[in-house]
């Protein structure tokens, strides 16, 4: 079945640690990817996005995330997490073609914390 | 900054009632999607608009859910003869769509059901 897989459901590190959290998809063609986060209390927001050309594209509060197209991967980084990245992150895909143009597939989450 | 708004932001109602959900998106956004989202899971994919027709429905929208979008501004989701498995966060989200194609959505903080 097509999916959206995020490998990590909970992780544990502590300010200034790197981050990398993994997101794999089984969907074959056009796709674009979104990572979207949540702080706790408050909706979901869009951290980053690849549509199309560079595949290391940069989101806000010094997140990015590597398309590696041969993987079907998007993993999001960021080099030295603080204490207010606390949140679940949650990988979405959107199939550019086909009868399923507008639904986001999203992966089950992985909720961070970051201890100070 | 008038983001996705959804009313109620809660809502506890006995099994079998029926309950019904709106949304107004952002007002310059042509797509409206409704996703569920239970615990420990991502959102999943319901339904969605493209102005006021309704594009597409998943197989998760049983005959006992509707959606509407009548002058497609707000939509309302409706569920008949609410059961236990019903009880969810109901997510809201809109976008638009331009000449780049569908732009990242942008969801609202959510209609949570309890249902007794």
């Amino acid at each position: 079945a097509q999916s959206v897989s995020q490998h990590n459901h909970h992780v544990i590190l502590s300010e200034a640690a790197s981050l990398e959290l993994g997101c794999n998809y089984s969907y074959g063609g056009t796709v674009n990817l979104f990572w979207y986060v949540q702080y706790p209390g408050q909706h979901l927001q869009l951290l980053l996005k690849y549509f199309s050309g560079d595949p290391l594209v940069k989101g806000i509060k010094g997140f990015e995330a590597e398309f590696i197209k041969s993987k079907f991967s998007f993993n999001l980084r960021k080099p030295s997490v603080q204490w207010s990245d606390t949140a679940e992150y949650f990988c979405a895909v959107n199939v550019v073609r086909g009868s399923t143009l507008g639904r986001l597939y999203f992966g089950r989450g992985t909720q961070l914390t970051v201890w100070p | 900054d008038t983001g996705v708004s959804q009313n109620p932001r809660h809502k506890i109602t006995k099994r079998g009632q029926n309950v019904t959900f709106r949304c107004d998106p952002i007002s310059e956004h042509n797509r409206l999607y409704w996703y569920r989202q239970t615990l420990g899971q991502g959102p999943e994919f319901l339904t969605y608009f493209q102005n006021e027709a309704q594009l597409e429905k998943s197989r998760l929208l049983s005959d006992r859910f509707s959606a509407e979008r009548p002058k497609g501004s707000f939509s309302t989701l409706e569920i008949q003869r609410t059961e236990q498995g019903d009880s969810a966060m109901y997510l809201c989200a809109s976008s638009s769509l331009t000449g780049e194609g569908n732009q990242p959505q942008h969801f609202g903080d959510g209609t949570r059901l309890s249902i007794l």
